[in-house]
């Protein structure tokens, strides 16, 4: 069956990065995009961008232009979400998803919390 | 402020029907037939109920379905029943040069 487990909770200051992993199974890894999905604290979804496996190829929400970077390793079918000059508003359970090329996004992660506290 | 307009609550008694909607513009919900709804029970990962406006995807009761007219989207409930209490997403593809999906805020279903 698919799944996809992320990494654990992460505590980091503001200013620092935090990197998120996102083990794939169950499925061919490079047939799906991954896309990543953010939510602050009792609030919505918040799109951030994806990732083609195949070809390394990144799409990044503007808001998160030049602070985040999505990369994979096709050798263990992890993909993974880096986000740089953490703020306390970057506080929230971060889950990864994947989608196929025709097809919505399908299957979620178990969620990641980073807490970005002084 | 979310890119896709949802009411922040509804509600109905067990057996009743509810149906919520999710406005957006020409450029996502009106543009495409892209439009997914997602089921969010409190600490758990969304769980895609709707695609493409209006399939099912296997294993999801034939009591959700899914429409479109216009800019607005739809999900309507029926013969509700205690579990389907949830918060609900909807989400779609967007021509947007700023980013590529959108979500709704979010709805709160309670049943009575």
């Amino acid at each position: 069956q698919v799944q996809l487990v992320q990494s654990g909770a992460e505590v980091k200051k503001p200013g620092a990065s935090v990197k998120v992993s996102c083990k794939a199974s169950g499925y061919t890894f490079t047939g799906y995009y991954m896309h990543w999905v953010r939510q602050a604290p009792g609030q919505g979804l918040e799109w951030m961008g994806r990732i083609n496996p195949n070809s390394g190829g990144t799409n990044y929400a503007q808001k998160f232009q030049g602070r985040v970077t999505m990369t994979r390793d096709t050798s263990i079918s992890t993909a993974y979400m880096e986000l740089s000059r953490l703020r306390s508003d970057d506080t929230a359970v971060y889950y990864c998803a994947r989608k196929p090329q025709r097809g919505p996004i399908d299957y979620w992660g178990q969620g990641t919390l980073v807490t970005v506290s002084s | 402020q979310s890119a896709l307009t949802q009411p922040a609550s509804v509600s109905g008694s067990p057996g009743q029907s509810i149906t919520i909607s999710c406005t957006g513009t020409s450029s996502d919900v009106g543009g495409y037939n892209y439009v997914s709804w997602y089921q969010q029970h409190p600490g758990k990962a969304p769980k895609l109920m709707i695609y493409e406006v209006s399939n099912r995807p296997s294993g999801v009761s034939n009591r959700f379905s899914g429409s479109k007219s216009g800019n607005t989207a739809s999900l309507t409930i029926s013969g509700l029943q205690a579990e389907d209490e949830a918060d609900y997403y909807c989400s779609s593809y967007t021509s947007s040069s700023t980013l590529e999906r959108v979500f709704g805020g979010g709805t709160k279903l309670t049943v009575l």
